[in-house]
């Protein structure tokens, strides 16, 4: 089945203890995302990723990073997490070419900071 | 800044009624406008699209209608049904980029 995973999909942490959320797709898809969901703000672009050893900034990354060794994996790093990170986050591929295409979403990983 | 605005925030319909949710745009690369739906504890998943070169598409129930001119486009949910409860988001982009509207919390009353 096509699908991206997100694991873990509930994570609670302290402020300032690094985490990972990991992100996997087995579809092939050159272009990979991260997104945050917030209520009232819709999903808003942290990083992405055009392919391997490619990433660059979207709209709101200040506190993210993240790395793209491998094309079916683009993980999401918190290295000092901070209660304004607790989120809904994303993550998202889509075959990369000339013409749009639409992204396929993972189910999600809520994240609280305390 | 707010590249795609969308309303209204929530939305009530009897079954059978018409829902209708609208978004609005303003950078004219954008090419592709999708409309994604997510039901609570899952991610957006893609319902229907358009370019800009269209006016109208429809997949069943579910029609898009697009105004280039006005920048403008909207999802009508014809038949609305209990199961078509859920969040709504449209989208704009071109390539892999995309803007997404603040999303619509639909509730369709049995």
């Amino acid at each position: 089945e096509a699908q991206v995973t997100q694991n873990p999909r509930y994570l609670i942490t302290v402020t300032g203890k690094k985490l990972t959320v990991t992100c996997s797709q087995n579809m092939n898809h050159e272009y990979m995302s991260w997104y945050r969901q917030d209520p009232g703000l819709g999903l808003r672009q942290i990083y992405y990723s055009m392919n391997v050893e490619v990433t660059d900034k979207g709209d709101v990354p200040e506190g993210y990073k993240v790395s793209r060794k491998e094309k079916r994996n683009f993980p999401l790093i918190l290295e000092s997490p901070s209660p304004n990170q607790t989120s809904l986050y994303f993550c998202a591929s889509s075959l990369w070419g000339g013409e749009s295409s639409p992204l396929h979403f993972g189910n999600g990983t809520r994240l609280t900071v305390t | 800044q707010q590249q795609v605005k969308q309303s209204p925030q929530s939305l009530i319909v009897q079954k059978g009624g018409i829902s209708i949710i609208n978004c609005a745009y303003e950078n004219t690369a954008f090419d592709y406008f999708p409309w994604y739906q997510q039901f609570p504890g899952k991610g957006p998943a893609l319902l229907i699209a358009i370019r800009p070169d269209v006016s109208e598409k429809k997949e069943g129930r579910f029609t898009i209608s697009f105004n280039k001119s006005a920048k403008q486009f909207s999802l009508h949910i014809m038949d609305s049904q209990p199961g078509d409860s859920a969040t709504y988001f449209c989208a704009a982009g071109w390539g892999n980029q995309f803007y997404f509207g603040t999303g619509t919390s639909l509730t369709v009353i049995p």
